[in-house]
């Protein structure tokens, strides 16, 4: 039974450039949710999605990042135009319904040159 | 807004010492709560998931507590092992709300061989 999968483990973008991190859930988990967690600093939320809907973006910086969950396929946190401080580790999370136990994957580590 | 406080923010012991994590929340209308450890470089692994209906949750060697009206959890390691040494955060959801999880800053621990 495969946990929530991340790919890519890092990302190397220079300045300007887009960054695309992809999350699939665990089998059965249709809640997805993304956190960052910049150096130094703790892990914070950033959206929650349901497949093809955003429930809540309240974390999600309102320029250059947007999260998407289609109905097939992996869920999408994109990252236009980024800059030095986007660099940071990108997490996904997913749970089988609301307030279940959600499972982190290993990460994204985004590296801005 | 939920605020999750954690100390202490690091410890040292040796093996085989049961010690107390303390977390704290202000916001107590929540529906659980969830302790996660952290390795260096790598993803979260839920530890345990307390539900507000419940006063504690027991996993081996670990044991959570919750108690809502003081807005604290505590969790608790029965004979330690230098295997547990990584960083342990405790995660609360907004009150009334099951989406994305406040995160507390973490207790490093190291356990000494």
């Amino acid at each position: 039974n495969a946990g929530v999968m991340q790919n890519p483990r890092h990302l190397v973008r220079r300045r300007g450039q887009e960054a695309r991190l992809r999350c699939s859930p665990m089998k059965g988990h249709s809640h997805v949710y993304w956190y960052r967690q910049l150096p130094e600093e703790g892990l914070k939320f950033m959206v929650y999605l349901q497949k093809e809907n955003i429930i809540d973006e309240s974390g999600m910086p309102k320029e250059r990042f947007s999260a998407e969950f289609p109905k097939e396929g992996p869920s999408i946190l994109r990252i236009q135009q980024v800059v030095r401080g986007d660099s940071a580790a990108y997490f996904c999370a997913s749970s089988r319904g609301l307030a279940e136990t959600q499972y982190f994957g290993p990460g994204t580590r985004l590296l801005v040159l | 807004k939920q605020e999750v406080t954690q100390i202490p923010a690091a410890l040292s012991v040796p093996e085989g010492e049961n010690l107390v994590l303390n977390c704290s929340f202000t916001d107590s209308a929540i529906y659980n709560l969830q302790w996660f450890r952290q390795d260096p470089g790598k993803g979260l692994t839920s530890l345990l998931l307390i539900q507000s209906s419940q006063r504690e949750q027991t996993s081996g060697r670990l044991n959570a507590s919750l108690d809502k009206s003081s807005g604290r959890s505590t969790l608790y390691i029965a004979a330690s092992q230098p295997g547990d040494s990584a960083t342990y955060l405790c995660a609360a959801p907004p009150g009334g709300g099951a989406d994305g999880l406040t995160f507390g800053k973490g207790t490093h621990l190291i356990i000494q061989p």
